[in-house]
């Protein structure tokens, strides 16, 4: 059964950190990765969605990247902002398994 | 549709009796997904939908739950004889195609009391 995994569960940082959020699977044998990104009491928005064949999505301050020899995501946010500050999520979309996700503060 | 819509948007009931939860996915989409997420917790899978196929029901917590699609669109979850800890918010998805990304609804919040 495919287990997804987020380190931190939380984190904290200074406006203007560049920083990075990880996501770890234990089946390799997958088909497309999700990012997605949580306000408190809100639904889910998506961020990025990387498939097998691709190494990395880049979307404004946003990139995502996957490999899958190792099990591993990663969401880097380039010169972060107040208005970064949600709950981000990483879902392996071809096993419907979502990670615990990484609550994000960025301080003014 | 736009979006994903789902309905209502909170829920108040009391403990014992049933509720329909509402799941109306983006036009042409042959995927729907239910999840469910309890406060502070990450997304717990229930039930997945694809066009016509039987339904994988793996994730439903027991059979107090139970959910349809009709004519390949509009979708119900159902739980029957509610309990507290099945307050919670619940979320639907859909997408294109299988293994397409997921669009999701903004969630019922369900409270049981």
């Amino acid at each position: 059964k495919q287990e997804v995994t987020q380190i931190p569960a939380a984190l904290s940082v200074p406006e203007g950190e560049n920083l990075v959020l990880n996501c770890s699977f234990t089946d390799s044998a997958i088909y497309n990765l999700q990012w997605f990104r949580q306000d408190p009491g809100k639904g889910l928005t998506s961020l990025l969605l990387i498939q097998s064949s691709q190494r990395e999505q880049t979307s404004g301050r946003l990139n995502a990247s996957l490999d899958k020899s190792s099990g591993r995501s990663t969401l880097y946010i380039a010169a972060s902002q107040p208005g970064d500050s949600a709950t981000y999520l990483c879902a392996v979309i071809s096993d419907m398994r979502f990670g615990a996700g990484t609550r994000l503060t960025v301080k003014p | 549709g736009a979006g994903v819509s789902q309905s209502p948007s909170n829920k108040v009931t009391e403990k014992g009796k049933d509720v329909e939860l509402r799941c109306d996915p983006i036009s042409g989409h042959t995927a729907l997904y239910w999840y469910r997420q309890s406060l502070g917790q990450g997304l717990e899978f229930l039930i997945y939908f694809q066009g016509n196929s039987a339904p994988d029901k793996s994730g439903l917590p027991s059979d107090r739950f139970s959910a349809e699609r009709t004519g390949g669109s509009v979708s119900t979850l159902t739980i029957q004889r509610t309990q507290q800890e099945d307050s919670a918010v619940y979320l639907c998805a859909s997408s294109l195609a299988p293994n397409n990304g997921y669009t999701f609804g903004s969630g019922t919040r369900l409270t049981v009391v």
